[in-house]
């Protein structure tokens, strides 16, 4: 069956830090790879995406993701925090050509940013 | 705004009623998804419509029903409410799969 496993529940950065959050998933098909991000209040918005290709994906804000079959990975990327990065962030995986598949989300990793 | 609508924002009932949420998904998209977020079970997959049929069905409990209507619209039906169905229930929409899910900004249900 899929899963996604975020390892990390809570991540703290301080501001201008670089940050890295995990992503393992577990997939029988050829993955679909996603991260969204959440701010409290909000619904889910897609950060970046990975199909094929090119195992480093650039995305909006700033974030890139690393794509490793070798280690079932994706992680989440970014160089320097900014205070507005502050928010819940989740990895998915969906099925590639199966089209219309639904989404299994990971848990979740909360990010906090200090001054 | 997202593109995708979810009404109501807020709702609060008590044990044992009957409600209905209401999604309108992204212009062109023909799937709509909807998912239950609460703390403990993070994002979990009700149940997926594409095109007026359902496609999937996920941890869906048997008090829960949808449906998609010809304009594309879903309704999410939860009744018997019980206090551990209080949460967070989104709705998404997709034109394909590839693409990734557009989400709205969710309904939050309390149930007293």
């Amino acid at each position: 069956a899929q899963s996604v496993t975020q390892p990390d529940i809570h991540i703290t950065v301080s501001e201008g830090a670089s940050l890295e959050l995990r992503c393992n998933y577990s997939y029988g098909a050829t993955p679909y790879l996603f991260w969204y991000v959440q701010s409290p209040g909000q619904g889910l918005q897609l950060l970046l995406k990975y199909f094929s290709g090119d195992t480093l994906v650039q995305g909006i804000k700033g974030f890139e993701a690393e794509f490793k079959r070798s280690q079932s990975s994706f992680n989440l990327r970014k160089p320097s925090v900014h205070w507005s990065d502050a928010a819940e962030y989740f990895c998915a995986v969906g099925a590639l050509f199966s089209g219309n598949t639904p989404l299994v989300f990971g848990k979740g990793t909360r990010l906090s940013v200090i001054a | 705004d997202s593109g995708v609508t979810q009404t109501p924002k807020h709702l609060i009932t008590a044990t044992g009623q009957r409600v209905t949420l209401r999604c309108s998904p992204r212009s062109g998209d023909l799937s709509v998804y909807w998912y239950q977020q609460s703390l403990d079970q993070g994002l979990q997959f009700l149940i997926q419509y594409y095109n007026g049929e359902e496609r999937a069905k996920g941890n869906i409990l048997e008090r829960f029903s949808a449906q998609q209507f010809p304009d594309l619209h879903s309704e999410l039906n939860l009744s018997s409410l019980e206090l551990g169905d209080s949460a967070l229930y989104f709705c998404a929409s997709s034109d394909k799969g590839g693409d990734g899910y557009t989400f709205g900004s969710g309904t939050r249900l309390t149930v007293v």
